[in-house]
């Protein structure tokens, strides 16, 4: 089925584990992004990548690294898992298109609650 | 630096009334605005842009918003609420293209509660 997927929807882990969360859209929209939501902060952007082997810093992004090898894949991992990285991760797509009611929205996946011991 | 600020934690309306939730933003050059609805355990859902012209949006779900460039504003409004209205809502912004930004940056979210 066409759209964004995120895996795993659930995600339980302890303190200083490596936890890598996967995200894949099938659009090929250049865009993607990684969202934690958190009560009182909102969604607060991780990272984001403009396309293949291009990936940038967003406003909460210690802690974390990506990689997209491939336009369509865009895997966030935890490098040494803490308690304050209890959360729910959004992963989201867009393209960047001349006009028309699509461009520059961003389409979200479903979200995956980790939850850190 | 993008920031965006939406200055109340939560809206309460009655239903059948015009409901109103506030969305002000810094960014550098002309702004792209967004706002998009989470309804619960659910994944968030576009609802309407601003990216040029007009001021006054028109969206989903009934819902429009005013870009304000003065105030640096863009409310979200909508003429009649309905209990099914009831979510958390955020506002969203990124730098316009010639800028260089696809960054995009969201507020903290409104929770709407509609009354019957």
């Amino acid at each position: 089925d066409a759209g964004i997927t995120q895996s795993p929807r659930y995600k339980i882990t302890e303190t200083g584990r490596q936890v890598t969360l996967m995200c894949h859209q099938t659009w090929s929209h250049s865009y993607m992004f990684w969202y934690r939501q958190d009560l009182g902060h909102g969604l607060r952007l991780i990272y984001y990548s403009a396309a293949a082997d291009i990936t940038d810093k967003g406003e909460v992004s210690d802690g974390y690294v990506v990689s997209r090898s491939k336009t369509e894949n865009f895997p966030l991992t935890l490098e040494s898992a803490t308690r304050s990285q209890t959360s729910v991760y959004f992963c989201a797509s867009s393209e960047v298109l001349a006009g028309g009611p699509g461009a520059n929205v961003l389409t979200f996946g479903a979200g995956s609650r980790l939850t850190v011991l | 630096a993008q920031s965006v600020a939406q200055p109340e934690d939560q809206v309460n309306v009655a239903e059948g009334n015009p409901l109103t939730v506030k969305c002000t933003y810094s960014v550098s050059g002309n702004p792209y605005l967004f706002w998009y609805v989470q309804y619960p355990n659910r994944g968030l859902q576009f609802l309407l842009k601003y990216i040029t012209g007009d001021n006054l949006v028109k969206g989903s779900y009934g819902f429009e918003a005013e870009f304000n460039k003065s105030q640096t504003s863009f409310h979200l409004k909508k003429p009649s609420a309905l209990v099914s209205d009831s979510a958390l809502y955020f506002c969203a912004v990124r730098a316009s293209r010639n800028t260089g930004g696809f960054k995009t940056i969201f507020g903290a979210g409104t929770r709407l509660f509609v009354k019957a």
